[in-house]
């Protein structure tokens, strides 16, 4: 099974930049790694993905270094309504599976 | 993107009884997926239910405890069988559509179940 390591929780003021780091060391070759977002009381939601370098959209941006065993999530501006859990985690599409890990708790605050 | 309803939305049940959640989807979709989040907890992958084809369970479930139908490619069931307290948990469906991003799932509301 796919498997990622990252924090239990993080906090952060409104306004700040938010960096969440994923370990994933045994991602196989053809994976993306990827990102979901989860409100109380709702499903995840897709945030972005990429496989190499750094990926952008309107959301996020996903830094990916050359040996893919890391990503980090950057969340530009953080508000109130960005607190959710954040997940990384990679799986094959071709199967259809993915893999979800323990999750960041991320608490913003005024 | 895809919308995708869940019924019910939670219920109560008793030890020993069965609850079959439906899934709704209002496009056409090849894959879907079913979980399982206890409370507090992460999600877990119970199956992949495609059309025309028996459902892939993961390792530590069932098709006995979490049978599965797909009798069209919008609508799935699961049911949890002979439900014990262990049972209780927010049980989600979710869905890819063909040619969009690679793993990118969506999800219904969740079904919150809790066995008394």
């Amino acid at each position: 099974l796919a498997k990622t390591t990252q924090p239990i929780s993080m906090d952060s003021y409104e306004g700040q930049e938010v960096n969440i780091t994923c370990s994933h060391n045994n991602i196989a070759t053809n994976d993306y790694i990827t990102w979901y977002q989860q409100f109380p009381s709702q499903g995840p939601r897709f945030i972005i993905q990429g496989y190499k370098t750094k990926v952008t959209n309107e959301v996020a941006s996903l830094f990916i270094p050359a040996d893919r065993k890391s990503s980090t999530l950057s969340l530009p501006r953080v508000s109130l309504s960005d607190t959710a859990v954040y997940y990384c985690l990679w799986g094959s599409s071709t199967l259809g599976r993915l893999y979800f890990g323990r999750g960041t708790q991320l608490t913003v605050w005024p | 993107s895809a919308v995708i309803s869940q019924k019910p939305s939670r219920d109560i049940c008793q030890r020993g009884t069965s609850l079959t959640i439906q899934c709704q989807v209002d496009s056409q979709v090849t894959m879907m997926f079913w979980y399982r989040q206890q409370p507090g907890q992460s999600l877990t992958l119970i199956a992949t239910a495609n059309q025309g084809s028996e459902a892939t369970y993961e390792s530590g479930f069932v098709i006995d405890k979490f049978p599965i139908s797909r009798p069209n490619l919008t609508f799935s069931t699961l049911t949890v069988s002979n439900m014990s307290p262990e049972d209780s948990s927010i049980y989600l469906c979710s869905v890819t559509l063909p040619g969009e991003v690679y793993n990118e799932q969506f999800f219904g509301p969740g079904t919150r179940l809790t066995v008394l």
